[in-house]
């Protein structure tokens, strides 16, 4: 199993539907994370999650919504969506969201393209 | 706010050889985690090496190694002896030590390997 698990892989979605992108991580983290990769921008933090509870929510839209039911899983629900939420949306974790390392393991993103 | 400036959104170097990758930041903070981020094509984001501000000496890890300006708020990825593998997307990114687990990208550089 590799570390940070992202499923699909690749999802193409109406602006009426309904679906769900999910993490899982491997490694014994208990801080969990939501980034959003577009072209030609640095990546946007959405969200954090530290031992299942929201610990920053970076003024995403309410059309993104986010369930983290434990330390190893996080979802990500989206409805009606925009084109422009088109990315690559990317899931990492950490052993805690104070740790000093800094450092966090990611998974290889989600592909969505709204249409 | 912290923000971090890539100024090269390509690069590209013969195999073998050295080459530099620039970033500058901002930030008010005296102490903070600076990073180097790979991103190889449809693979996970890794980590490449870390610099805690505290330290004066410069981060190494095999071939790879930065140039830490703190006073100009510089943080240059140097690869030396390019290999193939080495062709990504290259982010530096930036944490404050304190407080949650945030980390702030820069836009990325597109590295390529002319063999």
């Amino acid at each position: 199993e590799t570390g940070v698990t992202q499923t699909p892989r690749h999802l193409v979605m109406g602006m009426t539907n309904k679906k769900s992108l999910k993490c899982e991580q491997h490694l014994g983290h208990n801080a969990m994370y939501w980034y959003k990769q577009s072209a030609k921008k640095p990546l946007e933090l959405m969200f954090v999650y530290n031992f299942k509870e929201q610990t920053e929510n970076n003024s995403v839209p309410s059309r993104f919504s986010p369930e983290c039911p434990n330390s190893s899983h996080l979802f990500l629900h989206l409805h009606t969506l925009q084109p422009e939420d088109s990315a690559l949306y990317l899931c990492a974790s950490s052993p805690t969201a104070r740790v000093d390392t800094g450092e966090l393991f990611f998974g290889e993103g989600s592909r969505l393209t709204v249409l | 706010a912290q923000t971090v400036t890539q100024s090269q959104p390509e690069m590209s170097v013969q195999e073998a050889e050295t080459v530099t990758l620039s970033c500058t930041y901002d930030t008010s903070e005296s102490d903070y985690y600076l990073f180097w981020y790979k991103q190889p094509p449809s693979r996970q984001m890794i980590l490449v090496i870390r610099q805690e501000a505290y330290k004066q000496q410069n981060a190494t890890e095999n071939r790879f190694s930065v140039n830490f300006q703190k006073a100009a708020k510089s943080f240059s990825l140097k690869i030396s002896d390019s290999q193939l593998g080495d062709a990504a997307m290259y982010f530096c990114a930036y944490r404050f030590i304190q407080g949650a687990q945030k980390l702030v990208f820069g836009q990325g550089t597109r590295l390529t390997i002319n063999p």
